[in-house]
């Protein structure tokens, strides 16, 4: 059975502070690891896919690296507005486009 | 990125009633969408994976007679809650697989407060 386990269940920052949320996977023929970030109240909006271990990718002040057993979403610099839950999800070789999510890392960022 | 839309964003119904909730892709066409339920402050809980032109697979525990979904064109599916109870009350989201690049884009979610 696939499974994936985020860390920290919460994290609170200072602006400015970097850190790195953690996604452990555990599937079957991994086919793409995503991350989500969702607002209160919103659906979660795509933030990257990595496929391979050993791929990052960058966006503003997110980057997303692959191993083959887990993930990570670092922030550098972190400001108030990057505030929100982070989803990862994996997608297994016999999961037919089905995600499996993990339980999500509530980020707070205070000024 | 892609877009995916739901309509209605909120609904308030008495109970016993039936709510249609549609989800379009608006930019690309999707064979398979995905039917999600999410609880305050916990994840994603798949429901069901939608298949344009044929039946919806249902998740252990979701009853396909209470949570109808349809799937009539690549580019909307309608999930509808029939006889609904104020357990039903929760937020529902889709999404949509943007296929030719396998990535899965969300809807914004329904709010549904079931009196």
């Amino acid at each position: 059975e696939d499974q994936v386990t985020q860390s920290p269940e919460a994290l609170r920052l200072q602006e400015g502070e970097s850190s790195s949320l953690n996604c452990s996977y555990t599937v079957s023929g991994l086919r793409g690891l995503f991350w989500y970030r969702q607002d209160p109240g919103k659906g979660p909006e795509f933030l990257f896919t990595l496929y391979s271990a050993g791929e990052e990718k960058e966006k503003e002040r997110l980057k997303a690296t692959l191993t083959k057993k887990e993930s990570f979403l670092h922030i550098t610099a972190p400001k108030p507005e990057d505030s929100a839950t982070y989803l990862c999800a994996a997608e297994g070789d016999n999961a037919g486009n089905m995600l499996t999510f993990g339980g999500g890392t509530r980020l707070m960022v205070k000024p | 990125g892609a877009v995916v839309s739901q309509h209605p964003s909120r609904v308030i119904c008495k109970s016993g009633t039936s709510v249609k909730i549609e989800c379009r892709s608006l930019d690309f066409q999707a064979t398979t969408m995905f039917w999600y339920r999410q609880f305050p402050k916990k994840s994603l809980m798949l429901m069901a994976t939608s298949n344009e032109g044929s039946k919806a697979t249902y998740e252990q525990g979701v009853e396909k007679d209470k949570f109808l979904i349809n799937h009539a064109s690549l580019t909307l599916s309608t999930l509808t809650v029939t006889s609904a109870h104020p357990e039903d009350s929760s937020f529902y989201i889709c999404s949509a697989v943007d296929s030719p690049y396998n990535e899965q884009f969300f809807g914004p979610g329904t709010r549904l407060t079931v009196l």
